[in-house]
């Protein structure tokens, strides 16, 4: 079945750095790509998605490339600011809907 | 507030007692999907409708677990015979793709705020 792969499970950063989470899936049929961000207690927030037919997708300081061929995609958030701090999940919808483990980022003042 | 809605927040049982959670999707969303979350973990897939119609199924939802949605609106997920592995947040996401022609496979979830169990 799936799997998807996503790094680093943890990240820290000052606050204004720049913060890039990776993510790898196995199902090439996979052709969905959302990003949530997750705060304690809350359920998932969507935050920005891709499609296999864009490479890239920005969205103010949140921005996300995808690369079909290699099966990676990643989560770039800019300028980041302590209310960035939280929990992040890529996913890849195909056959299934999987998520990957999680990345905690600390956005530190 | 208009988004997914679920009920209750927090359940907490014994073990070998029913449980029922609640969902209720944002309004016109024919999909809805449930989900598992362990702590530390990303959400698994447990099940999903389409309309009244539960179209997939997850290898997860044991025989202990049934969802239904009957009018095509709120959904409920029970769990029988509840078993300390079952403690977890169940999460329920809705869609609305369908009336665009989407595929599940391309369409955008929006989740709930999730239901806690706790299973002593």
């Amino acid at each position: 079945g799936e799997n998807v792969e996503q790094h680093p499970s943890t990240l820290s950063v000052q606050e204004g750095d720049s913060a890039v989470i990776k993510c790898t899936y196995s199902d090439s049929a996979s052709n969905y790509f959302p990003w949530y961000k997750q705060e304690l207690g809350k359920g998932p927030q969507l935050i920005i998605d891709i499609r296999s037919n864009v490479g890239e997708k920005k969205d103010q300081r949140i921005a996300v490339t995808l690369n079909k061929t290699a099966k990676h995609f990643s989560l770039h958030i800019t300028e980041t600011q302590p209310e960035d701090s939280a929990v992040y999940f890529c996913a890849a919808y195909g056959q299934n809907f999987v998520f990957g483990p999680g990345t905690r980022l600390s956005v530190l003042p | 507030d208009t988004g997914v809605s679920q009920d209750p927040r927090h359940k907490i049982t014994k073990r070998g007692q029913n449980v029922t959670f609640r969902c209720d999707p944002i309004s016109e969303h024919n999909r809805l999907y449930w989900y598992r979350q362990t702590l530390g973990q990303g959400p698994e897939f447990l099940t999903y409708f389409q309309n009244e119609a539960q179209l997939e199924k997850s290898r997860l939802l044991s025989n202990r677990f049934s969802a239904e949605r009957p009018k095509g609106s709120f959904s409920t997920l029970e769990i029988q015979r509840t078993e300390q592995g079952d403690s977890a947040m169940y999460l329920c996401a809705s869609s609305l793709g369908a009336r665009m022609g989407l595929a599940a496979s391309t369409d955008t979830q929006y989740f709930g705020p999730g239901t806690r169990l706790t299973v002593l």
